[in-house]
């Protein structure tokens, strides 16, 4: 399978924790992308990068979470002193170019905060 | 700002009925426009899309009209199937941007045999 894969597919963890996500694209996309999903909402923007950059952040993003995509192939996105609030499904996807607009998405990893 | 509104769900057809899902949206500019669908258990996926005025995405039968005038860009299918039941998500990306895309909150189509 060379979709796009994430892990894990889901962490329960107390509030105050630290948590990291890890997002494998697929191998010949450049363009890595974040998003948190709420139950009955749409996936919300969070950043992405082009290679190892990172070109955009949401203002959901706020200090306490931090993405980093070292290598320009796999990412992670660690969330410290986890809050309830923080629970949700985290997606990453990925593309070759912007051009398209299609992003191929992976499964997500669901976070619940106790 | 930009902004999509879809219609709520859930949807509940039966087999060979005509689907509509109504998605109008908000934006500076002229964005590109796309229908994404996550069938149960797995990712969304990219349904379809118009990257200017009265273009018509298709695929699967599926298909939607970029309306400017309307700022609309409506799904139908004329005769649905079980295996359509999924979440549908009406998305933008704006005018310019090579970023992010904003999507609305989701339509739930029930498909019954």
């Amino acid at each position: 399978d060379t979709g796009v894969s994430q892990d894990p597919r889901h962490k329960i963890t107390k509030r105050g924790q630290n948590v990291t996500f890890r997002c494998d694209p697929i191998s010949e996309h450049n363009r890595l992308y974040w998003y948190r999903q709420t139950l009955g909402q749409g996936p919300e923007f969070l950043t992405y990068f082009q290679n190892e950059a990172q070109l955009e952040k949401s203002r959901l993003l706020s200090d306490r979470f931090s993405a980093e995509r070292p290598k320009g192939s796999f990412s992670t996105l660690e969330i410290q002193r986890t809050e309830q609030g923080d629970s949700a499904m985290y997606l990453c996807a990925s593309s070759r170019t912007a051009e398209t607009g299609e992003l191929f998405f992976g499964e997500g990893s669901r976070l619940t905060v106790l | 700002g930009n902004s999509v509104t879809q219609m709520e769900g859930p949807v509940t057809l039966s087999e060979e009925a005509f689907l509509t899902i109504n998605c109008t949206y908000t934006a500076t500019g002229y964005p590109s426009l796309f229908w994404y669908v996550q069938y149960p258990g797995e990712g969304l996926q990219l349904l379809l899309k118009a990257t200017k005025a009265d273009d018509k995405g298709s695929n699967k039968g599926f298909e939607a009209t970029y309306r400017k005038e309307t700022t609309s860009f409506h799904l139908e299918k004329g005769s649905v199937q079980v295996s359509d039941s999924a979440v549908y998500f009406c998305a933008l990306r704006p005018g310019g941007s090579q970023g992010n895309l904003i999507f609305g909150k989701g339509t739930k189509l029930s498909v019954k045999p």
